[in-house]
């Protein structure tokens, strides 16, 4: 079974540009979650989607958006990006219930400059 | 406010000792514990969890110990060996009134190292 796919792997941006994240999660899984790491912080989660729908968010600011596919695919966008949004982001995906485990993918490491 | 906390930047033990993580919170909602490794370009794997109803859980050569009323837990790895040498999150969560809970809150990590 295919893990959690992410790309791109790496990004260079510049600020002021936007991007746009992708995670492909596994098989079945219908639960996607995004977290952002950065040195120091560990994760912070950003949002959950299950069924095309966000059912958790974090406390991050309105340029972190993002959206699932009917086919539990899911993109993270990033508008107006400034210095501090440079971090790994990544991707996790699980199985629906209270205790299910996150599965990660390798994350994109986003800079910019 | 930092609701799960690692201490411990890093570690160091020796190959076939005792290594143990420790790890704190201050969300009385939380109810649900994991143990998360990360290796550097990969993202974190799932070692080890803990339901807030047990007070330990063992897996292997993994060991995960809650004290609720100190609202702490730690991670023990016996023997440690050299390819343990990794970063460890502890994470938790609590049941939502919405539903499943999905949200996990990360502690800050901590590197260990197993020297050979």
């Amino acid at each position: 079974k295919a893990g959690v796919t992410q790309t791109p792997r790496y990004l260079i941006k510049t600020r002021g540009q936007q991007v746009t994240l992708s995670c492909s999660p596994i098989s079945g899984h219908r639960s996607v979650s995004w977290y952002q790491q950065t040195p120091g912080q560990g994760l912070q989660f950003l949002f959950e989607y299950f069924s095309e729908t966000q059912r958790n968010k974090g406390n991050f600011p309105g340029r972190f958006s993002g959206r699932q596919f009917s086919n539990s695919r899911s993109e993270m966008n990033v508008s107006t990006l400034e210095l501090g949004d440079s971090a790994l982001y990544l991707c996790a995906s699980s199985l629906d219930g209270p205790n299910e485990k996150l599965f990660f993918g390798s994350g994109t490491q986003l800079s910019v400059l | 406010d930092q609701q799960v906390k690692q201490n411990s930047p890093s570690l160091s033990v020796q190959e076939g000792r005792i290594s143990i993580l420790n790890c704190d919170y201050t969300n009385s909602m939380f109810d649900y514990f994991l143990w998360y490794k990360k290796y550097p370009a990969e993202g974190p794997t799932f070692l080890i969890s803990i339901s807030s109803i047990k007070d330990k859980n063992e897996d292997g050569r993994f060991t995960v110990f809650l004290n609720k009323s100190a609202k702490h837990l730690s991670l023990h790895i016996v023997p440690s060996q050299p390819g343990d040498s990794a970063v460890y999150f502890c994470a938790a969560s609590a049941i939502r009134s919405s539903g499943s809970a999905r949200q996990l809150t990360f502690g800050s990590g901590t590197q260990l190292t197993v020297l050979p």
